[in-house]
């Protein structure tokens, strides 16, 4: 069965902080990766997706992803962040007609 | 604007009352489905559509009727609300299954069944 799993639940981090949220995936066959985020109150939107290709995918707000095939893993990774990108943050793997998402981190970011 | 819109945005249910989620895209795209988000639980899937008169179930499909007469149109049954389906409901779309668009995702419906 496909899954994906966040381990990190929350994350707290200072303004100007780099950071990584951990995304693991296990499926059967190709897979296509997101990342989205969902600000308070707000409907998921789209960060940054993987299809194939270059493994180091860029996004919008200076996020990127890079795919490691050989761990599984999706981080999502920005350099410095800024209050603004306190919100949740979701992995989710595309396989055949089914997305699943992982279950969320939540990012505070400290002024 | 083109995108997914969902109403109503925020309901109460007796336990027992049937009711109706609406979803309706107008960017022509063929696949739909609806997901329930839960606090730790992520988003779960409850049943999709790959193209108008197909229809699926997702992972938490129980309690749950979904049809799709029209491209642009995925409603969300509920014949006989449950607490346990006390949840917050997103509709998302993209143009194909597997094609490298990502998905689209209305605003949500706050449902609670008390």
């Amino acid at each position: 069965a496909q899954s994906v799993s966040q381990h990190n639940h929350h994350v707290i981090l200072s303004e100007a902080a780099s950071l990584e949220l951990g995304c693991n995936y296990s499926y059967g066959g190709t897979v296509n990766l997101f990342w989205y985020v969902q600000y308070p109150g707000q409907h998921l939107q789209l960060l940054l997706k993987y299809f194939s290709g270059d493994p180091l995918v860029k996004g919008i707000k200076g996020f990127e992803a890079e795919f490691i095939k050989s761990k599984f893993s999706f981080n999502l990774r920005k350099p410095s962040v800024q209050w603004s990108d306190t919100a949740e943050y979701f992995c989710a793997g595309e396989g055949y007609q089914k997305v699943t998402f992982g279950t969320g981190t939540k990012l505070q970011v400290i002024p | 604007n083109a995108g997914v819109t969902q109403t109503p945005k925020f309901q109460v249910l007796k336990t027992g009352q049937s009711m109706t989620l609406q979803c309706a895209q107008d960017m022509n795209h063929e696949y739909m489905s609806w997901y329930r988000q839960d606090p730790g639980m992520g988003l779960r899937l409850i049943h999709y559509s790959v193209g108008a008169g197909i229809t699926d179930q997702g992972e938490v499909p129980n309690g749950y009727n979904v049809s799709r007469s029209t491209t642009e149109d995925f409603p969300l049954r509920l014949l006989s609300a449950a607490p346990s389906q006390t949840s917050v409901y997103f509709c998302a779309s993209t143009l194909l299954s597997g094609a490298p668009y990502g998905y689209t995702f209305g605003s949500g419906t706050r449902l609670t069944v008390v």
